[in-house]
């Protein structure tokens, strides 16, 4: 029974270049959540998926950041043009229908712009 | 805007000592509220969560909390503390957004347990 998996655990990147973080939820799981979380705060919303449609993207700071869940399983958040304030750990999470809230975080991506 | 605000940043406790930690929300309609726990080297977990009903919520691993409307508040209890329990604890209210309760989280409580 694997979890939610995300990948990399660790990516640097210097500033200006695009990232690519990436999300595979638990089987099945309808929703899929994305949060931001700065070191020694709480996690903030970013986007939440059901299946394949992006249903709330309020929290992503600038058009910067994109995310996206063509097949309605895997989800990546793109980063582009990375800014120092972008350093944080991603985290995504998946729950199943009737439970619609997070339920179950992946590890997270440590992400350091340089 | 919901807010969850927890004003304790750090709680010192003795392993088997009785716990509580505060937390307080701020949302216009009836709330949704959360507790979940990160532990080191792990990803959130969900503890409870509250959406109706009993105002007294049990929860994963011993944990209890009450909902107390006059008071804004949803403070999470143990009755007795393990070693295990180290973590940090957040708080949450959640808002309703495509049929999910999308958690706004607090800025956490780290619990710390002397043996």
């Amino acid at each position: 029974g694997a979890g939610v998996s995300q990948s990399p655990r660790y990516k640097v990147a210097k500033r200006g270049q695009d990232v690519a973080l990436r999300c595979d939820p638990i089987s099945g799981h309808v929703s899929l959540f994305w949060y931001q979380q700065a070191l020694g705060q709480g996690p903030e919303f970013l986007t939440y998926f059901q299946n394949e449609a992006q249903l709330d993207k309020s929290g992503l700071p600038s058009d910067r950041f994109f995310a996206e869940r063509p097949e309605g399983s895997v989800s990546t958040l793109k980063i582009q043009r990375t800014q120092q304030e972008d350093s944080a750990v991603y985290l995504c999470a998946s729950s199943s229908w009737p439970d619609n809230q997070p339920q179950h975080f992946g590890d997270g991506t440590r992400l350091s712009i340089l | 805007a919901q807010s969850v605000t927890q004003p304790d940043i750090h709680i010192t406790v003795s392993e088997g000592a009785s716990l509580e930690l505060r937390c307080n929300y701020s949302y216009g309609a009836t709330p949704y509220l959360f507790w979940y726990v990160q532990s080191p080297g792990q990803g959130l977990q969900l503890l409870l969560k509250y959406f109706s009903g009993d105002t007294l919520v049990q929860g994963i691993k011993g944990f209890e909390a009450e909902f107390k409307r006059s008071q804004s508040s949803f403070n999470l209890r143990k009755p007795s503390v393990h070693w295990s329990d180290a973590a940090e604890y957040f708080c949450a209210v959640g808002y309703a957004s495509g049929g999910s309760y999308i958690p706004t989280f607090g800025r956490g409580t780290s619990l710390i347990v002397h043996p």
